[in-house]
């Protein structure tokens, strides 16, 4: 079956170093996300992208890069961690909009990150 | 979306009963709107949607409501069952125009829901 996987599912890191987190969907949608969630802020988006080779700024982009170099993947780096960055990451996808703009998002499981 | 702060709203209901959880948004450019159901230590799982063509929609044991006029979405749950206790976020799309904005979801708080057998 189709689906989105996220990897890994829990991280400690420490200030300052390199963290990168996976998010992997198998429905071959063109649309792809990144979201953060922390208690009393909901979701807020990261970073995303409408097909390879592009990526757009979200919200909340400061401290946090994507790349898409196939259709499969957004893998989400946080270049030097910062306790702030402490939160859950949950990845999603859509189809594309191809005259049907309207379709929900997935997500996947989410990854707890600590920076201590 | 719903006013920031630490505190979720909650609502607590019995097994059987209807639920209603609200919603507010604030930007009358909103075109799409989505319910989404997430549970403990789990992504957010879509339930229902509905364009700002429409007022009503209606699912399995789901129905989602838009008034436009006043900037309210409701989720409307016949029956509720324990399984249906989780926290429940609305989800706006903010059209900008351009096709440049599909999928760009701006969430609200989120509202817990708690069913008592």
């Amino acid at each position: 079956d189709a689906e989105i996987t996220q990897s890994p599912r829990h991280k400690i890191t420490e200030t300052g170093r390199q963290v990168t987190l996976a998010c992997h969907q198998t429905w071959n949608h063109n649309n792809m996300f990144w979201y953060r969630q922390d208690l009393g802020h909901g979701l807020r988006l990261i970073h995303y992208s409408y097909g390879v080779h592009d990526t757009n700024k979200g919200e909340v982009s400061d401290g946090y890069s994507v790349s898409r170099s196939n259709t499969e993947d957004l893998p989400l780096t946080l270049e030097s961690a910062a306790s702030s960055q402490t939160s859950v990451y949950f990845c999603a996808s859509r189809s594309g909009p191809s005259g049907r703009p309207y379709n929900e998002q997935f997500f996947g499981p989410g990854t707890r990150l600590t920076v201590l | 979306g719903e006013s920031v702060g630490l505190h979720l709203p909650t609502l607590s209901v019995q097994e059987g009963d209807n639920s209603i959880i609200n919603c507010a948004y604030s930007n009358s450019a909103s075109d799409y709107f989505i319910w989404y159901k997430q549970e403990s230590g789990k992504g957010p799982q879509f339930i229902i949607d509905i364009r700002s063509n429409m007022d009503k929609r209606q699912g399995q044991r789901v129905t989602v409501l838009l008034n436009k006029t006043v900037k309210h979405l409701s989720l409307q749950i016949a029956a509720t069952q324990p399984g249906d206790s989780a926290v429940y976020f609305c989800a706006e799309n903010i059209n900008t125009g351009g096709g440049t904005s599909y999928g760009k979801l701006t969430f609200g708080q989120g509202t817990i829901l708690t069913v008592h057998p």
